[in-house]
């Protein structure tokens, strides 16, 4: 099993339209959990960090946390071609390690 | 942008040579981490240098070496190339202020072929 799991998609919505974008982990003792966006050749980009359950907002995404589902998911919120990108899932800490681990991403196409 | 370097951008290499990657880390960072992204995959952990130690490694043989400089700059060295080693190189550095440990700013990247 792999420790963290995405939906390769491709998603695709329509401009204006909320994007979702889940995530599962397998090991529970995660305790940050990160979203990144990759565009096509370019090196991933920090979107939202939490470490928390619950919803956090910043602008037009938020990042959802549930650990004992083990599950984070990410909402965009009125989509933009412009966000069209790979977003990358990511976890650390558990088993005293604190390097992050990184899903395969979904990538996500947002059509006019 | 994060502030993270890598050189160079694109390198061509091929199969059985050695290659040496360099990456600068953002200003206040002392840790360094190198991934490898194979197309369509996620990045994968390489290893990782605090203060000029290893400080973790993944699954990958030795032939996969680092290096970091009291600047706090790294490279990542890989010597006998395989075709398997064309993947973007990723470099990101962190610094361990509380939760916020782990939080990884990338670099540009190095894309590396082998023929």
């Amino acid at each position: 099993q792999k420790e963290v799991e995405q939906n390769s998609g491709p998603l695709s919505v329509p401009e204006g339209a909320i994007a979702s974008l889940n995530c599962t982990y397998s090991d529970r003792g995660s305790q940050s959990f990160f979203w990144y966006r990759q565009y096509s050749g370019k090196s991933p980009e920090l979107i939202m960090s939490i470490y928390s359950n619950g919803d956090q907002e910043d602008g037009r995404f938020t990042a959802q946390l549930n650990k004992a589902s083990q599950y984070v998911s990410l909402l965009i919120r009125d989509s933009q071609p412009s966000d069209s990108a790979t977003y990358l899932c990511a976890r650390s800490g558990g088993g005293g390690s604190y390097i992050p681990t990184f899903g395969r991403g979904t990538s996500l196409i947002v059509h006019p | 942008e994060t502030g993270v370097t890598q050189s160079p951008t694109h390198l061509i290499k091929t199969r059985g040579q050695q290659v040496t990657l360099r990456c600068s880390s953002q200003s206040g960072h002392n840790t360094v981490s190198w991934y490898q992204q194979a197309l369509g995959q996620g990045p994968q952990f390489i290893f990782q240098y605090y203060r000029e130690e290893e400080n973790g490694r993944g699954n990958f043989p030795p032939r996969f070496s680092g290096l970091q400089f009291p600047n706090y700059s790294s490279e990542l060295n890989v010597n006998a190339l395989e075709l398997d080693d064309s993947a973007l190189y990723l470099c990101a550095s962190s610094t361990p202020t509380g939760v916020s440990t782990d939080t990884q700013y990338f670099g540009p990247g190095t894309r590396l072929t082998v023929l």
